[in-house]
Formats: C-alpha cells, structure tokens, sequence
C-alpha cells in the first residue's frame, strides 16, 4: 500500500481537462514539494512537474500541477490520445526520512 | 546531450546478489545525484535510494538498509547498486535517475537510464 494516494484510474475525451489527485499527509505533501511524473508502457518515466508547479522545458502548458494542505493535483487540459499513460506523484516524506510515489494513476482517452 | 546507460538485464537466484550499473555522459558527473527506484511487475515506483557521486556519500530507504549498497567509480562515470538477499519479490526493473541534492531540500530524477530488468527465480 502506498503512501500517497491516487486513484487508480481516470478517463477522458478528447479535448477534455482530467485531473488526477494525489492524497498524502503532514509529513510529506503538506510540507514538501510534489513531483509528478508521466510513464508510457515499457518506458522509464517522463518528469511533467517538479516542485509542485513547476513544468521542466519541453513539457506542454497544457499539464499543470497544484497543492493544498495533504493533497496534489495534476491537470490536463486539452486531453490528447498520447497523453493515455500512467501517472505517478511523488514527495519526501520527513517522517520516513525518504522518497515517497503514489500507486499511480492509469488514464484513459477515450 | 545528458545520458544515463544501464547495464543488460540479469537472472539470478534467491539468496544471491546483483550489482546493476549506470554510465553517465553529457553533464558534469560530480554535479549531479544519481537517484535509484525500482518498478515490479505491473507495479508502481518505488525509491530505493541515493548517491552523491561526488564524495560517495549515500542514503538508502528504509527498506533496503542492510541489503543495498550504492557505489561509484569517478574514473569512469559510474554508478553501481548492488543489493544482496535477493528473494522473488524483488524482481523488478530498476533505474538510476539524475536528480539534485538530498532529502527534502533535493531534487527527484530529471533525466532516467533505461532501466534495467532484475529477475529472481530458482
């Protein structure tokens, strides 16, 4: 079982906004920064946001990403068929003194 | 441009060990934390650990203490994981990633190696 949770599962049209949540708690999301990334099957996985916020060069602005409190969120708007991959969260947690994923979420464009 | 190369894929039994390596090119070696995280089967991330191939120094997740050792070859640009007692659920892909400083203040892995299948089977 995972630190942080997601759900294991979205979906969307195309054109669509998704947006993925990630639940932790005091002592990891609330007090630290979130990472999110992007995983294509058989792939390693793709940063889209460092720092809670942030978009590394190259990702499109259409992928943002928030924090509130114990939860994260990432948003995909203008939903894309290559965008149907796995995503993941990810945060240091104080309390276990290391890096912490989320179970990922598996998004489907439908 | 920044690369990080995985050794091949390994087959090992319950009880043995298995060293995967990581070559790095295209940056500043020292600069730089080289992350590992492993993925199950069908499974999600998990963070094995870090190191600091400027002065050695390393962290590994609490799960992995006693089992992991991470090293590094400055001459060569390597990185090396080696993690001992090995049992079925450890079979995994494991990759190195290129991130910067350590615990909360660091960063998680911006560029990845492409990963390396690990197999534990009698």
């Amino acid at each position: 079982q995972s630190i942080l949770t997601q759900p294991p599962s979205a979906s969307g049209t195309p054109g669509q906004r998704v947006t993925i949540s990630c639940s932790g708690s005091s002592s990891n999301i609330e007090i630290n920064y979130v990472y999110w990334y992007q995983q294509l099957p058989g792939t390693a996985p793709k940063l889209l946001i460092s720092k809670s916020s942030q978009r590394p060069s190259g990702v499109p602005d259409r992928f943002s990403g928030s924090k509130s409190g114990t939860s994260a969120s990432l948003a995909i708007s203008g939903l894309r068929s290559e965008d149907e991959a796995d995503y993941y969260c990810a945060a240091w947690d104080d309390s276990l003194s290391g890096w912490v994923f989320g179970g990922g979420t598996k998004l489907t464009v439908l | 441009q920044v690369q990080l190369v995985q050794s091949g894929a390994e087959v090992k039994k319950p009880g043995a060990s298995v060293k995967v390596s990581c070559k790095a090119s295209g940056y500043t070696f020292t600069s730089y934390y080289i992350h590992w995280v492993r993925q199950a089967p069908g499974q999600g991330l998990e963070w094995v650990g870090i190191i600091n191939p400027s002065g050695g120094s390393t962290s590994y997740a609490q799960k992995f203490q006693g089992r992991v050792t991470m090293t590094r070859d400055t001459s060569t640009n390597t990185l090396y994981m080696e993690l001992s007692s090995l049992r079925s659920e450890d079979t995994a892909v494991y990759y190195c990633g290129r991130g910067q400083g350590i615990g909360a203040a660091g960063t998680l892995p911006d560029y990845w190696g492409q990963g390396t299948l690990v197999t534990v089977s009698s």
